[in-house]
């Protein structure tokens, strides 16, 4: 069976500074994508980051960058430089169907 | 407009009516998804199409929920005899390529958040 687990529900950051969110995911399948999702409180999810199964470098956009261990399957979100306007949801994801439960992230001045 | 459009974006109803979501994907997208995103939770998947044909619909919680997308464009999300634990978020999103692709990324809605009294 196809899973994503978040086990942080909140997470706060000092603003300038990085943060780290967890992301674990259990599959059989040797090709598949995972991605990370930012959810503010508008409610559209914004895509952020791509990595697929048989990229061997982790994949970076900006101030984001995905740590990918495959052989622990976990997929982890980095933010560096910490914004205020990061402020949000973030899910992380499989495939096209399957989504964690979120990180919520607050950024502190 | 450029991005994915969902209405209503809140709508009330009273157990037992029947309602109706819409959603009208990015132009020229091919694939469209339905999720159900309970508060505090995921979005979970209900279904997809790939233009006009609805390839997996095994995310439908009960035969009470109905999805549509005639022409291969707008799509509309139906749930008759509404109860209560129907109260959620309804996000639709949409994919240039043909769905289920493990490297393409979604495109969200705002999404319509259904309550249900």
């Amino acid at each position: 069976a196809q899973k994503i687990t978040q086990t942080q529900p909140g997470m706060f950051v000092q603003e300038k500074e990085a943060v780290t969110l967890d992301c674990t995911y259990d599959t059989s399948d040797q090709s598949y994508g995972l991605f990370w999702y930012k959810q503010p409180s508008s409610g559209e999810m914004i895509f952020l980051i791509y990595q697929g199964s048989y990229d061997e470098q982790n994949a970076t956009e900006g101030r984001y960058s995905l740590n990918f261990q495959k052989a622990r399957k976990s997929a982890n979100l980095v933010i560096s430089a910490s914004q205020l306007g990061d402020s949000a949801m973030y899910f992380c994801a499989m495939n096209q169907f399957y989504f964690g439960t979120g990180t919520s992230l607050t950024v502190i001045p | 407009g450029a991005g994915v459009s969902q209405s209503p974006r809140y709508k009330v109803a009273k157990r037992g009516q029947d309602v109706a979501l819409r959603c009208d994907p990015i132009s020229g997208h091919v694939s469209l998804f339905w999720y159900q995103q309970a508060l505090g939770q995921g979005p979970e998947f209900l279904t997809y199409f790939q233009n006009e044909a609805q390839l997996d619909k095994s995310g439908l919680p009960s035969d009470r929920f109905f999805a549509e997308r005639p022409e291969g464009s707008v799509s509309t999300l139906k749930i008759q005899r509404t109860q209560q634990e129907d109260s959620a978020v309804y996000l639709c999103a949409s994919s240039p390529g043909q769905g289920g692709q493990t490297n393409e990324k979604l495109f969200f809605g705002s999404g319509t958040q259904l309550s249900v009294l």
